[in-house]
C-alpha cells in the first residue's frame, strides 16, 4: 500500500547537535507537511511544501529548516537542537485532486528527545 | 489567521455512553471541518468530515454537526466502546485557498469498560 514513512522513529540527542528527520512517501502526492505534536497543544505546522520548488513557513518555523529533495522526500532539520524541541514530529501529505483535497495522510511519527 | 478552540481536553465515559467533543473556529471563510482520531502510539487518521453546505453527517456510531452561524462544530460518538479510546482532533480548513488545516488542541477520550 502507498504510505508515508519517517526515519528515525526515535532519536535522543544533546543540546546544540544538528538533527535531520526524514520523510518519504509513495502516495504520489505533491503536498508535504511537517507538524509538531506536544501534549495539550495539538498539531502545529512547522513547514509545508506544495511542490519540489515550493517551501513555506508554518506557525512555528523558528529553529527549523526543511529541504524538499524530490517529490517523495521532505526533510526537517534542527540546526542546533534545544530541549524545548523535544516533541513528537509528524510528516504528512495531501493531494488536492482527491475528494476535495483536504485529507492529511500522516506518517508514523518521530519521537525526538533533546537532552 | 484561523483559530480553533476544542473542548474538553479530557473526556471520561462509561462503555455504552455517548461522548460529545466541541470545537469553535474564528474564520468565517473556513468551509471544511475534518476530525482525526489518534490511537495511542499511532498516527492521526481521518474519521469523518463535514463541509459548510451540510449541517450534519453520520457514519455508523459517529456523527458531526456544524453551526455556521455560531462557528462551531461537534463530534458525537454513540454507544462508546473501549476501542474508541483515543485522542481526537478537530480542524478547520478553507477550500479554494491553501487547504492548510488549523487543528484544535485535542481531546483525550477514555472509555471505561
Amino acid at each position: 500500500d502507498a504510505d508515508v514513512t519517517q526515519t528515525p522513529r526515535n532519536r535522543i540527542t544533546k543540546t546544540g547537535k544538528r538533527i535531520m528527520l526524514e520523510c518519504s512517501q509513495t502516495k504520489g502526492h505533491d503536498r508535504m507537511y511537517w507538524y509538531r505534536q506536544d501534549p495539550g497543544l495539538g498539531l502545529r505546522l512547522i513547514y509545508y511544501s506544495f511542490d519540489v520548488k515550493d517551501i513555506n513557513k508554518g506557525e512555528i518555523s523558528d529553529g527549523y529548516s526543511v529541504s524538499r529533495q524530490a517529490q517523495a522526500k521532505f526533510s526537517l532539520s534542527l540546526e542546533s537542537a534545544i530541549p524545548n524541541q523535544t516533541a513528537l514530529y509528524f510528516c504528512a501529505t495531501s493531494d488536492p485532486s482527491l475528494g476535495g483535497g483536504h485529507e492529511q495522510f500522516f506518517g508514523p511519527g518521530t519521537r525526538l528527545t533533546v537532552l | 489567521g484561523e483559530n480553533v478552540e476544542q473542548h474538553p481536553s479530557t473526556l471520561s465515559v462509561q462503555e455504552g455512553d455517548s461522548a460529545v467533543i466541541k470545537c469553535t473556529y474564528s474564520d468565517s471563510a473556513s468551509n471544511y471541518f475534518p476530525w482525526y482520531k489518534q490511537e495511542l502510539g499511532k498516527r492521526p487518521q481521518l474519521i469523518i468530515d463535514i463541509r459548510s453546505n451540510v449541517g450534519e453527517k453520520k457514519d455508523q456510531r459517529i456523527a458531526v454537526t456544524l453551526n455556521k452561524t455560531a462557528k462551531h462544530f461537534s463530534l458525537h460518538i454513540t454507544e462508546t466502546q473501549p476501542e474508541d479510546s483515543a485522542v481526537y482532533f478537530c480542524a478547520a480548513t478553507m477550500s479554494g485557498g491553501s487547504y492548510i488545516p488549523t487543528f484544535g488542541r485535542g481531546t483525550s477520550l477514555i472509555v471505561h469498560p
